[in-house]
């Protein structure tokens, strides 16, 4: 079955970096794409980027001066490091799976989660 | 980048109601968008993809349409199991968005 799961510090310092890693199972990171997308507290979800089965990326231009997604297929692992960091990002950020409904890409699998805190 | 204006961002139904949550998107998106159930502290659950297309194992109560640029979400003979968060998606253009939310309370 489908399995993402999410690891890293749950508290990280102000411009310090955050490093995140999402371990994969059930699938293959070369036949599926991965995004992360986080949460504020209290607030909406917000897509960060992707790693695509291909293994290249796209990132959200509003994060993309500090994101770098890459991965290790041979661990099925995916890995997010974003510097610079503020209380801002504080959130709850998930992986997810991406697929294909015919034409359309679905996120149809999430990890439960990782709760980062920037605070000092 | 496509924004994407969510309506209510919060409701109140009673067992067994017909709700509709509703999402414009400031440009067109064709029927690139989901439909997400948050519940609390429990990670988001693809409901509907391409506007109108039940994921499955997701009840037939629910539904999805488009009008024009505008998308909704329907759910018929509401249960406590429906209460969550719904957020819709747009996934026709880069950075993909999502919707601020709906919250969704059974009385």
């Amino acid at each position: 079955q489908v399995q993402l799961k999410e690891s890293g510090p749950g508290l990280v310092q102000p411009s310090q970096t955050l490093s995140l890693t999402c371990t994969v199972s059930g699938f293959s990171l070369t036949s599926n794409s991965v995004s992360w997308v986080r949460q504020p507290p209290g607030k909406g979800l917000e897509w960060m980027g992707a790693i695509w089965s291909g293994g290249s990326t796209d990132y959200n231009s509003a994060l993309k001066s500090r994101l770098s997604i890459s991965r290790d297929t041979s661990k099925s692992q995916v890995f997010l490091k974003m510097n610079s960091l503020q209380t801002e990002d504080t959130a709850i950020y998930f992986c997810t799976r991406g697929d294909l409904r015919g034409y359309y890409y679905v996120m149809d699998a999430w990890g439960q989660g990782a709760s980062v805190t920037v605070s000092s | 980048d496509i924004q994407m204006t969510q309506s209510p961002s919060s409701m109140s139904a009673s067992l067994g109601d017909t709700v509709t949550i509703n999402c414009l998107a400031s440009q067109d998106i064709g029927n690139y968008l989901s439909w997400y159930q948050q519940k609390p502290g429990k990670s988001p659950k693809l409901m509907i993809y391409g506007a109108t297309n039940l994921e499955d194992g997701v009840p037939s109560r629910f539904s999805g349409s488009r009008s024009g640029s505008d998308y909704s979400l329907t759910i018929n003979s509401l249960g406590y199991d429906d209460e969550g968060i719904y957020h819709c998606h747009q996934y026709y253009e880069y950075p993909l968005t999502f919707g601020s939310g709906t919250k969704l309370e059974i009385k």
